[in-house]
């Protein structure tokens, strides 16, 4: 295991369509969070797991975002009735269970909502 | 009030020399303190991270941390073409429910000349 993969790199969907990425992290890692990024910004915090439990969310997750770590190991993040705002790039990321470690993020998902 | 403030730049130096990229955070409980490399289009890798007052050094690179003044700065020195990348800035905000939750700056762009 070498990294944080996640799956698909690109996803282009129509507007409406509901959409689903896949990250699977680095295996000692219990930590698991999905971060948003738009063009020229930093990376935003949408949600966090730490094993199965999902204990954080942003409000930046509306209702048509759900997240979902069902035995702690790789998770998954569903969009539904994309919208054009949603265009963005989707990181995954991991760490360990000690306290301040950084993360090691995936190489993202490039949603583009057309 | 952002939490994280970073300049976008772009901070523009020639190759040797040392660049300079500066963060302040809001939030006096934070903890640790990390800096991320972004190419265009890849995801943010970790390159140095700091928790103390004063600096850290690794190879080219220096962190800097002054929790009185909630500054934290990272020195390139020789600075290299392959360097010009965004400069990330992120910092752990100490939050029992959101486990190492980094939250970043929106990155400063960094290009350094031939």
């Amino acid at each position: 295991d070498t990294g944080v993969s996640q799956d698909p790199r690109h996803k282009i969907t129509k507007r409406g369509q509901n959409v689903t990425f896949r990250c699977d992290p680095i295996s000692e890692h219990n930590r698991l969070y999905w971060y948003r990024q738009t063009l020229g910004q930093g990376p935003e915090f949408l949600t966090y797991f730490q094993n199965e439990a999902q204990l954080e969310k942003s409000r930046l997750l509306s209702d048509r975002f759900s997240a979902e770590r069902p035995k702690g190991s790789f998770s998954t993040l569903e969009i539904q009735r994309t919208e054009q705002g949603d265009s963005a790039m989707y990181l995954c990321a991991s760490s360990s269970p000690w306290t301040g470690a950084g993360y090691t993020f995936g190489s993202g998902t490039r949603l583009t909502v057309v | 009030q952002k939490e994280v403030e970073q300049n976008s730049g772009p901070l523009s130096v020639p190759e040797g020399a040392i660049a300079s990229l500066n963060c302040t955070y809001s939030d006096r409980g934070s903890q640790s303190f990390f800096w991320y490399r972004q190419y265009s289009g890849k995801s943010p890798e970790l390159i140095m991270f700091i928790y103390s007052n004063g600096d850290k050094e690794d190879g080219r690179f220096t962190a800097q941390l002054n929790k009185a003044s909630q500054y934290v700065s990272l020195l390139i020195r020789d600075s290299q073409p392959s360097d010009s990348a965004t400069y990330l800035c992120a910092v752990n905000i100490l939050d029992n429910n959101a486990g190492n939750m980094l939250t970043f700056g929106g990155g400063t762009r960094l290009m350094v000349k031939p």
